[in-house]
């Protein structure tokens, strides 16, 4: 099956430092990718749609300039954390569409924690 | 309201029980129905796939959609220990929210022996 990886998989940083985080496709190639947030207990939040080649589309109340995303390859996705605060710790978790672009066909990576202290 | 509501349990079941799980919405755009099991501190993984009204079977999981009802489950049959995870309700328009999830709150499931 389609499988998608985060790195890193935890990350602790101090206020006012920009963290990256990286989302692969491993087995296919992903035009489109989503950048969700989670807080705990709560469900999935969706920060922004990141095509291959063009510029990210963001949800309505998400800092574009804040959180940087970068979708350079085909199976490439990345998401900087501009100057962190402490209320952008989070559960930060990536989807691919799948090789076949059907709008169910997502797969999910295993997420990255970030604490910012 | 929020677009897609989801009793949060938690829901507490032994082993061997049928598991019902439910989410209502509002947005009558969305056409494309999916269930979700997530692991703490993980990703969430697919388990089932609805287009549009109807019944669709996988193994113990029996997902729903009743459009007109703006309802859909799913029925987890014989469950097991390895069922206990969070269980979230998603659902995608068509057009030009191709792709675009919207999640329910999620369910916490355990299975107790």
């Amino acid at each position: 099956g389609a499988v998608v990886s985060q790195h890193p998989s935890r990350v602790i940083c101090k206020s006012g430092t920009s963290v990256k985080i990286e989302c692969r496709s491993l087995d296919f190639q992903a035009t489109t990718m989503f950048w969700y947030r989670q807080f705990p207990k709560k469900s999935l939040m969706l920060m922004a749609t990141s095509n291959e080649g063009s510029k990210a589309t963001y949800e309505q109340g998400v800092e574009k300039d804040k959180f940087l995303i970068n979708h350079a390859s085909l199976t490439l996705s990345t998401l900087t954390v501009t100057s962190a605060h402490p209320e952008d710790s989070s559960f930060y978790i990536c989807s691919a569409r799948g090789p076949s672009g059907g709008s169910y066909e997502q797969y999910f990576g295993p997420g990255t924690r970030l604490t910012v202290t | 309201q929020k677009e897609v509501e989801q009793d949060p349990g938690p829901l507490s079941v032994p082993e061997g029980a049928i598991v019902s799980l439910n989410c209502t919405y509002s947005n009558s755009a969305f056409q494309y129905f999916m269930w979700y099991r997530q692991y703490s501190r993980k990703g969430p993984e697919l388990l089932m796939y609805t287009y549009s009204s109807g019944n669709k079977e996988d193994g113990r999981f029996t997902a729903q959609v009743d459009k007109s009802s703006k309802y859909i489950s799913l029925f987890i049959r014989d469950s097991q220990p390895s069922d206990s995870a969070t269980y979230l309700c998603a659902m995608s328009a068509g057009g030009t929210s191709y792709g675009k999830l919207t999640f329910g709150q999620g369910t916490i499931l355990t299975v107790h022996p």
